[in-house]
């Protein structure tokens, strides 16, 4: 079925890189995204890959594909505290329609 | 150009009653889905909307319905709540159906007393 993991919690110092990782289970072709929830808010989309890619970069993000593990990681460069937040990894379904099947979310602790 | 809105923001509603969502998407965009966020499921789809059609639902009782005008507004309706149906209700936005970049609205918090 389909399936999306994510590591809960992750803890860095200020000026640090973050790396949050996610597997997921689609072996067929997908976009998978990355969302920023912060608290009380809606989900902000972050950035998106193409499962024929294996590296996106947007100024700090770098997000990083192994197709053949399934597996993706969001790396934050010189994490600031306003980077603290939960981070959702999420892909298309195989329906081939709107459906995005999210993993349980990273929260992300940026300490000063 | 204006974000997802949706409407109301909080919500306080009694057992039993009935509850309309509404969502407007991103100008252009004709793709509407509706997810359920709660602390011990997580994120999960409830249903999508493409051209006022339902494309797509989720693993949810009959109690939960929706729609899409012909302006791609669309609206989502839970009858008979339940105090499990406190939640946060978030819209998201695409510009088509299927495999495409999704934006999500603030959502709308739910509670059910």
């Amino acid at each position: 079925g389909e399936d999306v993991e994510q590591s809960l919690f992750l803890s860095v110092r200020e000026g640090d890189s973050s790396v949050i990782n996610c597997t997921y289970t689609d072996s067929s072709s997908t976009y998978l995204y990355w969302y920023k929830q912060e608290p009380g808010a809606g989900l902000q989309l972050l950035t998106y890959i193409f499962s024929n890619m294996d590296m996106k970069q947007d100024q700090r993000l770098t997000v990083l594909l192994n197709k053949k593990d399934k597996h993706l990681s969001l790396r934050i460069a010189d994490t600031q505290t306003g980077d603290s937040a939960i981070y959702f990894c999420a892909e298309s379904s195989t329906s081939n329609t709107g459906k995005l099947i999210f993993g349980q979310g990273t929260t992300l602790q940026v300490k000063p | 150009k204006a974000g997802v809105t949706q409407t109301p923001r909080y919500l306080i509603k009694t057992r039993g009653q009935q509850v309309t969502l509404s969502c407007s998407p991103i100008s252009g965009h004709r793709s509407v889905s509706w997810y359920q966020q709660t602390p011990g499921q997580g994120l999960q789809f409830l249903f999508e909307y493409f051209s006022e059609t339902q494309r797509n639902k989720g693993n949810f009782p009959g109690r939960f319905s929706g729609r899409q005008f012909s302006n791609s507004r669309s609206e989502m309706n839970v009858s008979t709540l339940e105090l499990g149906d406190s939640a946060l209700y978030l819209c998201a936005s695409s510009p088509r159906t299927g495999r495409t970049e999704a934006f999500f609205g603030q959502g709308t918090r739910l509670t059910v007393v």
